[in-house]
């Protein structure tokens, strides 16, 4: 089966840096890989996604990119603001009735 | 209009009590999850549901067992509850006709077994 990998557990930034988290998967045959963020008691929410058919994809201040190569997609967010602290997880799947795999998850905390 | 919801938000009980949770989606989605987080936040799926197939992780104990009236509700139902049951339960829905099965989470419920 799939398995993703995510780091770093941890970042830690200063409000307007940039931040990047980036995952790992295994399977060759995934092709979508979702990305949501989690605030302090609610559910995770799809923030973006990207396809096997895309290298990258931006959303205003955040990006996503994906190298079906090495296995490895990325999430970069810029200009942070402290309402972007939260758990982001990474996911991959091939789509289709697949159910995701996610990665750990990545706590970010952006001081004001 | 809330996509997913879950009740109670918090539950708080003895070990070995029974106890559910509920969920609903107003979606339209054909499938249903019953996911567990732990303390350090790892997501674990426990459970996919649609009126034709129940899938289990092997790995979640025969005392949790999902239980569907409808297509818009997934309930949760746990027996004789240990400690180590105690985690947020997110359900979730979507649609795995789309090309894409994006997951919709509801809020959680906060289980603590005492």
């Amino acid at each position: 089966g799939e398995n993703v990998e995510q780091h770093p557990s941890t970042l830690s930034v200063q409000e307007g840096d940039s931040a990047v988290i980036k995952c790992t998967y295994s399977d060759s045959a995934s092709n979508y890989f979702p990305w949501y963020k989690q605030e302090l008691g609610k559910g995770p929410q799809l923030i973006i996604d990207i396809r096997s058919n895309v290298g990258e994809k931006k959303d205003q201040r955040i990006a996503v990119t994906l190298n079906k190569t090495a296995k490895h997609f990325s999430l970069h967010i810029t200009e942070t603001q402290p309402e972007d602290s939260a758990v982001y997880f990474c996911a991959a799947s091939r789509g289709g009735s697949y159910i995701p795999t996610f990665g750990r998850g990545t706590s970010l905390i952006v001081h004001p | 209009d809330t996509a997913v919801s879950q009740t109670p938000k918090y539950l708080v009980t003895q070990m070995g009590n029974d106890k559910s949770i509920k969920c609903e989606q107003n979606l339209g989605h054909d499938t249903m999850y019953w996911y567990k987080q732990d303390s350090k936040k790892f997501l674990k799926i426990m459970f996919s549901y649609n009126n034709k197939e129940l899938i289990i992780n092997e790995t979640v104990p025969n005392r949790f067992s999902p239980k569907s009236p409808d297509k818009a509700h997934l309930n949760l139902h746990i027996n004789s509850l240990e400690l180590g049951d105690s985690a947020v339960y997110f359900c979730a829905s979507s649609q795995v006709t789309s090309p894409y099965n994006e997951q919709f989470f509801g809020p959680g419920t906060r289980l603590t077994v005492l």
